[in-house]
């Protein structure tokens, strides 16, 4: 089975501070993804990778950034953290990126809830 | 901007009734849809994928494609109180995401 994994469950920090929240899976999987999910806003793409050291913009990058130094591991950096950043963060990864007319399956992490004070 | 439709719902249906979930999306180019289920609290779990016109049957489970239409729907047969979650359509973006519908929360009542 997939298995994502991340950090924690549940984070409360300061505003201003630097907040690093964690993503691995045990699949070899190419592709990592940062989404938040927000009620009446849905799942929002963040950040995602396609390969180590790679890295693209999703729909809401602004205040943040990733890091990807390892294929298994894909890190979201909130560089100065803001009440507006106050979410559920959800990691995936899948293993396939732009064959043509088909993707593999995104699968999700447990979900970290942060809150930001 | 590329999007995905999903009435918000609630969907309320009895204890063993057909739950009829559906979504259209934007991109006529769209190749692959994935629907999600995802209980209050937790992350999402694949339902089933779907990549060719008619319909994809997993259990009680078929989804339904009309690319013509740029329509996919979910049908959930007999379905039971632990069905009650909210249901995510996704559609493939071209640079390989999944863009996401809000979402239809279902309820089945006992």
């Amino acid at each position: 089975d997939v298995k994502v994994t991340q950090s924690s469950r549940y984070l409360v920090k300061r505003t201003g501070e630097k907040v690093f929240l964690e993503c691995v899976q045990d699949m070899d999987h190419e592709n990592m993804f940062w989404y938040r999910q927000d009620p009446g806003l849905g799942l929002r793409l963040i950040y995602f990778s396609y390969d180590v050291k790679m890295k693209e913009k999703g729909d809401i990058p602004e205040g943040y950034s990733v890091s990807r130094e390892k294929k298994e591991r894909f890190s979201l950096i909130l560089e100065s953290a803001s009440t507006n950043q106050t979410s559920m963060y959800l990691c995936a990864s899948s293993s396939e990126f732009m064959k043509t007319g088909y993707t593999d399956t995104q699968y999700f992490g447990p979900g970290t809830r942060l809150t930001v004070l | 901007q590329k999007e995905v439709e999903q009435n918000s719902g609630p969907l309320s249906v009895p204890e063993g009734a057909i739950a009829s979930l559906n979504c259209t999306y934007s991109d006529r180019g769209s190749q692959s849809f994935f629907w999600y289920r995802q209980y209050s609290g937790k992350s999402p779990e694949l339902i089933m994928s779907i990549y060719s016109n008619g319909d994809k049957e997993d259990g009680r489970f078929t989804a339904q494609l009309n690319k013509a239409s740029q329509y996919v729907s979910l049908l959930i047969r007999d379905s039971q109180p632990s069905d009650s979650a909210t249901y995510l359509c996704a559609v493939k973006g071209s640079q390989g995401n999944l863009i996401f519908g809000k979402g239809t929360k279902l309820s089945v009542k006992p």
